[in-house]
């Protein structure tokens, strides 16, 4: 079964440094996300972003955050100057419907973003 | 401001019986709710889903029931198996409104032998 798949698996910053996170999302989905959860914390909603652009954005989608389709296949989260609340769990997703209605978010394994 | 909350954060069931997983929700304009099920070092996985016009949702071993008066759902396994553990995240959304999910914090399931 195809599924998404994040690199890195642990990713280690120091506090200010840019981090680029990875994902490759499947093949035939039309919509990406970036979600995160924060150790015991709830899954929260970053970003989605359908035909080469931004469709929606939380308001923790700052300045500091950017997303980008470089080619047909990876879809990155950057975080421009990594803060130490940016610590959290990045989990790539995509769908065939948007927000996946009709159609389930598939998430890939995550990435572990630790600012130190 | 949690719309969606799990007030369980874990559970402990014996192998065999019915696990019942909980979760509120305080927007009256959620129309369509999903559980996704999520394994350590990997990605949530959806489970089951269920439109507000529905009350009931089955899919093998799990049923989701829906109470749209009381704003509760509940995730119903039967028999629960050990690959069951896991946590379990309620989500729910405004699908007449293509708005994003929203996650609850999860409920940790253990299933004794």
């Amino acid at each position: 079964e195809p599924e998404v798949t994040q690199t890195p698996s642990h990713q280690v910053t120091q506090m200010g440094q840019e981090v680029i996170l990875r994902c490759v999302p499947i093949s035939n989905h039309l919509y990406f996300y970036w979600y995160r959860q924060i150790l015991g914390q709830k899954v929260e909603f970053l970003v989605s972003f359908y035909n080469n652009e931004i469709s929606e954005k939380s308001e923790i989608f700052d300045d500091q955050f950017s997303v980008e389709r470089p080619d047909g296949s990876n879809f990155t989260l950057k975080i421009r100057s990594t803060k130490l609340e940016d610590s959290a769990m990045y989990f790539c997703a995509s769908s065939e419907a948007l927000h996946g209605h009709y159609s389930p978010l598939h998430f890939g394994n995550g990435t572990r973003l630790t600012v130190t | 401001d949690q719309q969606v909350k799990q007030n369980s954060p874990s559970l402990s069931v014996q192998e065999g019986r019915i696990s019942i997983l909980n979760c509120d929700y305080t927007n009256s304009m959620f129309d369509y709710f999903l559980w996704y099920k999520k394994y350590p070092a990997e990605g949530p996985t959806f489970l089951i889903s269920i439109s507000s016009i529905k009350d009931k949702n089955e899919d093998g071993r799990f049923t989701v029931f829906l109470n749209k008066s009381a704003k509760h759902l509940s995730l119903h396994i039967v028999p629960s198996q050990p690959g069951d553990s896991a946590v379990y995240f309620c989500a729910a959304s405004r699908m007449n409104r293509d708005d994003k999910i929203i996650f609850g914090k999860g409920t940790r399931l253990h299933i004794l032998p």
